[in-house]
């Protein structure tokens, strides 16, 4: 099966500053990437995803880069603001498998520094 | 409001005496899921459900069931509660059989099995 590997565990950051999390997934055929982002306390939600015919693709100050043949997949964060500070999921899964949907990370807890 | 619904929210219980959380959606999603997130494992499958009467096991089924009646509802059903399924749990649903765009989740169930 999919095994998603995620790091950092842990990230500080400043205010202003970018973050960058990454993972990497083990099954090739793997062609969903989404990120969930989960403030303390509540639920997971999508902030964005990429598909594997598309190498990058931002929304505002997010975006997530896709790297086929390294099996790895990034996401940026620039201009940090206190609003960023959650936990960050990365996940994948096979389109048109119907076996199960997402593979998660372990996660990544960003905190932004005012 | 389009959204996933679970309850109870907060559960103590004792080894063994059996349990329901239960899980609803209202915006006729195919694809329903169960997921455990604990501490440093992200978050894990547990079961999936494509359609009405179509369920399949995730990641870490063990010690779960599931059921899928109607397309809104998927409860989740520990039969012998054992301490370590101690854990937040949260049901998750999508438009699309595969799971392969955004999954809604729902607030979430913390149970303690003492």
């Amino acid at each position: 099966g999919e095994n998603v590997e995620q790091h950092p565990s842990t990230l500080s950051v400043q205010e202003g500053d970018s973050a960058v999390i990454k993972c990497t997934y083990s099954d090739s055929a793997s062609n969903y990437f989404p990120w969930y982002k989960q403030e303390l306390g509540k639920r997971p939600q999508l902030i964005i995803d990429i598909r594997s015919n598309v190498g990058e693709k931002k929304d505002q100050r997010i975006a997530v880069t896709l790297n086929k043949t390294a099996k790895h997949f990034s996401l940026h964060i620039t201009e940090t603001q206190p609003e960023d500070s959650a936990v960050y999921f990365c996940a994948a899964s096979m389109v048109g498998t119907g076996r199960r949907a997402l593979t998660f990370g372990s996660g990544t807890r960003l905190q932004v520094q005012p | 409001e389009a959204q996933v619904t679970q309850n109870p929210r907060y559960l103590i219980t004792v080894t063994g005496k059996k349990l329901t959380v239960t899980c609803s959606q209202n915006m006729n999603h195919e694809y329903m899921s169960w997921y455990r997130q604990d501490p440093g494992l992200g978050l894990r499958q547990i079961y999936y459900s494509m359609n009405v009467e179509v369920t399949d096991k995730g990641d870490v089924p063990e010690g779960y069931k599931v059921s899928r009646k109607e397309k809104r509802n998927f409860p989740l059903i520990l039969e012998s509660p054992s301490p370590n399924q101690t854990s937040l749990y949260f049901c998750a649903s999508s438009f699309r059989p595969d799971g392969n765009n955004e999954q809604f989740f729902g607030p979430g169930t913390r149970l303690t099995v003492l």
